[in-house]
């Protein structure tokens, strides 16, 4: 299974950067790393991907290091509404394997 | 963007009874999606693959005739729970695969909340 290891919560002021690292040592060389949110009750949204280069689009940032092991998501300014559980994940023939994630509280 | 629906978004059965949920995918075809299970402050556990045409495949420890799958077209698979018992009940959620850019991403549908009671 892709296992991915991410930190169980976080706290971030409204307004300010949330960065949210992610480690998945054992990705291979053309698995893609992904990020999803979950707000309660409510499935999971697709918030970005990337393979090695860093990527943005409206929704976030996604910085991953050279070596492919680990990587972090950024929203630059978090608000209230940004309050969920955020996983990444990566494919294994197809399927993706999602960890506990983060559960991300932006407080005002 | 993809939009993944599932139908009903919530459902109350009485034990011993059968429940579909379906799955669509409204602005892309998918020749795979996947079902999840979501217990409460739990992560989404994978149940099986579906894929359009063939035979599901099935998570270890998850039971094919209990939660029976059917993706006869490119849009819609379903999941059937057959004689639903109070420890079925859960969060499911669909997912499809859609294609683009060289790599397939992952959408998922809202979820339908089963309740047996």
């Amino acid at each position: 299974d892709a296992k991915t290891t991410q930190p169980p919560s976080m706290d971030c002021a409204e307004g300010r950067a949330a960065n949210l690292p992610c480690n998945h040592s054992t990705i291979s060389g053309n698995e893609y790393v992904y990020w999803y949110r979950q707000i309660h009750s409510q499935g999971p949204q697709y918030i970005i991907h990337g393979l090695k280069n860093n990527e943005t689009n409206e929704m976030a940032s996604l910085i991953i290091t050279e070596d492919r092991k680990s990587s972090t998501l950024i929203l630059p300014h978090a608000t209230l509404r940004d309050t969920a559980v955020y996983y990444c994940t990566y494919t294994n023939a197809g399927k993706s394997t999602f960890g506990d994630g983060t559960t991300l509280t932006v407080k005002p | 963007g993809a939009v993944v629906s599932q139908h009903p978004s919530r459902v109350i059965c009485k034990s011993g009874t059968s429940v579909k949920i379906e799955c669509r995918s409204l602005d892309f075809q998918a020749t795979t999606m996947f079902w999840y299970r979501q217990f409460p402050k739990k992560s989404l556990m994978l149940m099986a693959t579906s894929n359009e045409g063939s035979k599901a495949t099935y998570e270890q420890g998850v039971e094919k005739d209990k939660f029976l799958i059917n993706h006869a077209s490119l849009t819609l698979s379903t999941l059937t729970v057959t004689s639903a018992h109070p420890e079925d009940s859960s969060f499911y959620i669909c997912s499809a695969l859609r294609w683009g850019q060289g790599q397939e991403t992952q959408y998922f549908g809202p979820g339908t909340r089963l309740l047996v009671l």
